[in-house]
């Protein structure tokens, strides 16, 4: 499976843009990237996936480097409810193995 | 209904007990997973059913036992645990069982302590 490197921690001033960045080197050209965030007491949420493409969402904006060996999560307005660990994941197949995560906090 | 039920949220038994966690889903979806997270840890994959049929089992103790009686229905047996297997435990689903395609939507999990 491709593995996944984020920073374990990051920190953002409500109400600005948040870029959350994934190294994931050893990805198959197949491999989906996803993200999904857990908030505190509550099972993971999906946010967005992409393959080679941008994509953007309501949630968030997904930017795949053109090699693919990284990309980057951006929330265009931090609020505080997204305070929450962030994981990025590398499709392998049929199920997804979850990587460290990088926690965010949003200060007010 | 885009929801993931887990029974019961919180669940305390002794290591002679038997005991079930149950996950249903009514959104039409033919996969459903398994994962075990400890604290501060991220989510780690136990088993995926696809179309009621066990495709992936990651290595884990027999003293879990999961069962896919019909599509909408997950159960996980207990039997024997150790202190150790205290955690999280999340039941996901998704449409296909090929999350490239689509996403899992995960439940707000099962929180087990085994004295």
């Amino acid at each position: 499976d491709a593995k996944t490197t984020q920073p374990n921690s990051m920190e953002s001033n409500e109400e600005e843009p948040v870029h959350l960045p994934c190294n994931h080197s050893t990805i198959s050209g197949t491999d989906y990237i996803h993200w999904y965030r857990q908030l505190p007491s509550q099972g993971p949420e999906y946010v967005i996936h992409g393959l080679t493409s941008n994509v953007n969402n309501r949630m968030a904006s997904l930017a795949i480097a053109e090699d693919r060996k990284s990309s980057t999560l951006i929330l265009h307005r931090a609020t505080l409810r997204d305070a929450a660990v962030y994981y990025c994941i590398v499709d392998a197949g049929n199920m997804l193995t979850f990587g460290g995560g990088t926690r965010l906090m949003v200060k007010p | 209904d885009t929801e993931v039920t887990q029974t019961p949220k919180h669940l305390v038994m002794g290591m002679t007990n038997k005991k079930s966690l149950k996950c249903e889903q009514h959104m039409g979806h033919r996969a459903m997973y398994w994962y075990k997270q400890k604290a501060k840890k991220p989510p780690e994959l136990m088993f995926v059913y696809s179309y009621e049929k066990l495709s992936i089992n990651e290595s884990v103790p027999s003293r879990f036992s999961p069962e896919c009686p019909n599509s909408s229905l997950l159960n996980l047996h207990l039997h024997a645990l150790q202190p150790e297997d205290s955690a999280l435990y999340l039941c996901a689903s998704s449409q296909e069982g090929l999350p490239g395609a689509g996403e899992l939507f995960f439940g707000e999990g099962s929180r087990l302590t085994v004295l």
